[in-house]
């Protein structure tokens, strides 16, 4: 399996406090990234990165933002956690171009 | 990338080939396609990818129709364990972003 963690792996957390979550790798990989799933929405992309201090938004970035200081890892953060943000989270690295994706094992995020 | 289309949801009895489909019409020339399946609650998996050639490893085959229009990801022998929902996705090595479809959702019967 690819080296990479999630952190924390399930956290409670109320309306209108800010949370962030963590994605750390072992891989040295270029590219990271954040998605959220809920059902009926399948796999939707937050936030990307492909380099060190190298971010950009995907489908659904509204109300996320973040961070990567070091190649290992990315930062979600929610700076005012709402209930539709009631999700789980996964974090995916890639190397190159051409690679595939690694997944990390998930963060289920409840938002009361 | 291009857009693909699958079906919503698949049976396929134990110990038989699976076969799922994948759309993918407008796919272009340097655009790569990938299979990644996604086991319940669980991160999703990478399966395999090819370009036009067809390819084989130890989890499946992928078939590309010579106008690369479509494809087809083929499980051999399905067990319970591939009881999953299987992703197609289209994308070419210089676009960062990697975009999931809703997918195939794939029944193994017992």
């Amino acid at each position: 399996d690819a080296g990479i963690t999630q952190s924390p792996r399930h956290k409670v957390t109320e309306t209108g406090t800010p949370v962030t979550l963590r994605c750390h790798q072992t891989e040295n990989h270029r590219y990271m990234y954040w998605y959220r799933q809920d059902p009926g929405h399948g796999l939707r992309l937050i936030h990307y990165s492909y380099g060190v201090k190298d971010t950009d938004k995907g489908e659904v970035s509204d109300g996320y933002s973040v961070s990567r200081s070091k190649t290992e890892d990315f930062l979600l953060t929610l700076e005012s956690a709402t209930s539709s943000q009631t999700s789980v989270y996964f974090c995916a690295i890639r190397e190159q171009e051409y690679n595939e994706q690694f997944f990390g094992p998930g963060t289920r995020l409840t938002v009361l | 990338d291009a857009k693909t289309t699958q079906p919503p949801s698949m049976d396929c009895a134990e110990g038989r080939a699976a076969n799922l489909p994948c759309n993918h019409s407008t796919i272009s020339g340097n655009e790569y396609v990938y299979w990644y399946r996604q086991i319940h609650s669980q991160g999703p998996q990478y399966i395999i990818h090819g370009l036009k050639n067809n390819e084989t490893n130890e989890m499946a085959s992928l078939i590309i129709t010579e106008d690369r229009k479509s494809s087809t990801l083929i499980l051999p022998h399905a067990t319970l364990r591939d009881t999953a929902v299987y992703y197609c996705i289209v994308r070419s090595p210089s676009y960062d972003k990697v975009i999931f479809g809703p997918g195939t959702s794939l029944s193994v019967i017992p």
